[in-house]
């Protein structure tokens, strides 16, 4: 079963706006990682934040982890036509053998 | 980091038949992992690739259906057996090693079932 599930499930935002996804999670993490997939393709990881970190940035990304409400958000500022894709939070479990769980996924659409 | 190849990039296959799917890594990684991606779905782990070893199932797969090997570490397939229309999927091929680090993906093989 899934481990996170994320909101919203699709956003369509205009170029240059900011664009933000949320990610819920159960159980007690390791760390909290990020991908972005286009158009069915493989997965590129964006961003890691391990679970005793609050904020991370990454250029135009920005994540926030909070462990007592296992949730993060991943921001996404001056969006581009180019950042297009569906975006996967995923996490590696304290109890487990390393394997990443994914969440829903948010469809996110840049318009020009 | 890691570049994946992973082929055939897409097939076409008629039911009943068999789907060998290749997953090179250009480098030694600790851990390999095969996920399903349903169409419009996210992805779903079907094993862990153990090398020289079986593979760990997740619930809901098992070995008789999706036979996995691990030569060495660089390298894996898997087969999805005695396929049903039900197994069109993306099949994506994953690796990294051990600490927290991003896992590197292939392209993904893009299953037709008919």
């Amino acid at each position: 079963s899934q481990q996170g599930e994320e909101d919203p499930q699709a956003l369509s935002i205009q170029e240059g706006e900011n664009a933000t996804m949320n990610c819920s999670y159960k159980t007690s993490i390791n760390n909290l990682q990020w991908y972005r997939q286009n158009s069915g393709r493989g997965l590129v990881h964006l961003i890691l934040i391990r679970s005793n970190e609050r904020e991370k940035h990454s250029g135009r990304l920005r994540v926030t982890l909070d462990t007592s409400k296992k949730s993060s958000s991943l921001l996404i500022t001056a969006s581009r036509a180019a950042d297009t894709a569906s975006y996967f939070c995923a996490t590696t479990l304290i109890q487990g053998a390393q394997k990443l769980v994914f969440g829903q996924g948010t469809r996110l659409t840049i318009n020009p | 980091s890691a570049v994946i190849s992973q082929k055939p990039s897409r097939d076409i296959c008629q039911r009943g038949t068999s789907l060998t799917i290749q997953c090179q890594v250009d480098s030694q990684v600790t851990m390999m992992f095969w996920y399903r991606q349903q169409p419009g779905q996210s992805l779903t782990l079907i094993a862990t690739a153990n090398q020289g070893s079986e593979a760990t199932y997740e619930s809901g797969f098992v070995i008789d259906k999706f036979p996995i090997s691990r030569p060495n570490l660089t390298f894996s397939t898997l087969t999805v057996s005695n396929m049903s229309p039900e197994d069109s999927s993306i099949y994506l091929c994953s690796a990294r090693d051990r600490g927290p680090e991003g896992a590197f993906f292939g392209q993904g093989t893009r299953l037709t079932v008919v």
